[in-house]
């Protein structure tokens, strides 16, 4: 079974672009949520989607926004980018929102001059 | 804020040596603790996990801790070796996932 996959793997941007990230979960795995990962922050929540619906959502500004297709792919879009958006963008998926365990994609390393 | 706080930031261990990770926590509302670990260019994967219900789960060389009435829970490598040299990140589950800030493990051969 092929793992979570994330597109693309690394990505520049200026300051105020706007960027997409994607993410397609394993086979099956109907939640996907997107998380932050920074050194010496470690890894924010940024929100969840389960069959389409956001079913949590983290304490990020209204700026970074997400979406769930049927398929159960996931896209996650940062406007108006800012130099404090770098970072890598983790995407993990899992069978269902009541599951524990989280199975991570390699992730989107975003820089942003 | 910081909902889990982790300790150290990084660690050396010798090999054969038993590296500790310990993480703090708050809300008595979270109810389950994982433990992943990351290798560079990966995404972080799952290690160990456990309940608050339990006091120690042991999985191979890697065992959880988890002391409820301090509210503080840590993981042990025993007989480190340098294949486990990797970030490290606690979390704590209530609604959504809470990660620490993480650990860098070098174990020296």
């Amino acid at each position: 079974k092929a793992g979570v996959t994330q597109t693309p793997r690394y990505l520049i941007k200026t300051r105020g672009q706007q960027v997409t990230l994607s993410c397609s979960p394993i086979s099956g795995h109907r939640s996907v949520s997107w998380y932050q990962q920074t050194p010496g922050q470690g890894l924010q929540f940024l929100f969840e989607y389960f069959s389409e619906t956001q079913r949590n959502k983290g304490n990020f500004p209204g700026r970074f926004s997400g979406r769930q297709f049927s398929n159960s792919r996931s896209e996650m879009n940062v406007s108006t980018l800012e130099l404090g958006d770098s970072a890598l963008y983790l995407c993990a998926s899992r069978p269902q929102s009541t599951n524990e365990k989280l199975f991570f994609g390699s992730g989107t390393q975003l820089s942003v001059l | 804020q910081q909902q889990v706080k982790q300790s150290p930031q990084s660690l050396i261990v010798q090999k054969g040596g038993i590296s500790i990770i310990n993480c703090a926590y708050e809300n008595t509302a979270f109810d389950y603790f994982p433990w992943y670990q990351q290798f560079p260019g990966k995404g972080p994967a799952l290690l160990i996990a456990i309940r608050p219900d339990v006091s120690e789960k042991k999985e191979g060389r890697f065992t959880i801790s988890f002391n409820k009435s301090a509210k503080q829970f840590s993981l042990h490598i025993m007989d480190s070796q340098p294949g486990d040299s990797a970030t490290y990140f606690c979390a704590a589950k209530f609604n959504q996932f809470y990660f620490g800030t993480g650990t860098s493990l070098t174990v020296i051969p």
